[in-house]
């Protein structure tokens, strides 16, 4: 199994525009989730299919995906936007796989 | 709404077994499937194996494969994840998820998590 790739870390002030990236070979060919995870709460679902939001997930989330890189765009931070977030890809042979995960800080 | 709620916080010794429940709510239980993922202490998440709720067929991820199973009862909208043989690399934290048969790709609800700790 392996893992996408993430920065550890991304600080971004309120009101401006954080930028996550997951890195994989040829990404842009497979579907790309993102998922927001609060410290000590559940997984949240915010982009899935590379750049559809589910019902309720406001529309300062965007996502993308270009060659070997998907970002997620958050635009117009707020703090409780802060949290840990994930990308995740549909593989044939390991099934679900998840990023290392990105730490974003509001500063 | 759309709810999965798991059971409780469990304790366990090294080469115990551990089971853990997952009752969903609001929805159709046998439409959906249920995966479950779990999250080691400050790592990433990752995933374990589903159910298909309806015809109970199972797939695991090689690294669980011959120490989880996977089981449901229909009746009580609930699902099973169990692991056996366990050591300390198993404490974490256990998700169940749901998952759209017709659109298999992403993870929606998830439940609010069950802490495994496995210790001596």
């Amino acid at each position: 199994s392996y893992v996408l790739t993430q920065p550890p870390s991304v600080s971004v002030a309120p009101g401006q525009t954080a930028r996550i990236t997951c890195g994989e070979n040829n990404i842009a060919n497979k579907r790309v989730q993102w998922y927001q995870q609060r410290p000590g709460q559940a997984p949240v679902l915010v982009v899935f299919d590379d750049s559809d939001r589910p019902s309720g997930i406001p529309e300062r989330f965007s996502g993308s995906t270009s060659g070997n890189t998907a970002t997620l765009t958050v635009s117009r931070v707020e703090a409780g936007d802060e949290a840990d977030y994930y990308c995740q890809v549909w593989d044939t042979t390991d099934h679900y796989v998840f990023g290392s995960g990105t730490k974003v800080t509001v500063l | 709404q759309v709810h999965l709620v798991q059971s409780e916080a469990e304790v366990k010794k090294p080469g115990a077994s551990v089971k853990v429940s997952c009752k969903a709510s609001g929805y159709t239980f046998v439409s959906y499937a249920l995966h479950w993922v779990r999250q080691a202490p400050g790592q990433s998440l990752e995933w374990m194996g589903w159910i298909n709720t309806g015809n109970t067929y199972t797939e695991y991820s090689q690294k669980f494969q011959g120490r989880v199973t996977i089981t449901r009862d229909a009746s009580a909208s609930t699902a099973y994840m169990e692991l056996s043989s366990l050591t300390s690399e198993d404490t974490a934290v256990y998700y169940c998820a749901r998952v759209n048969y017709g659109d298999p790709y992403y993870f929606d609800p998830w439940g609010q998590g069950t802490l495994v700790t496995v210790s001596s």
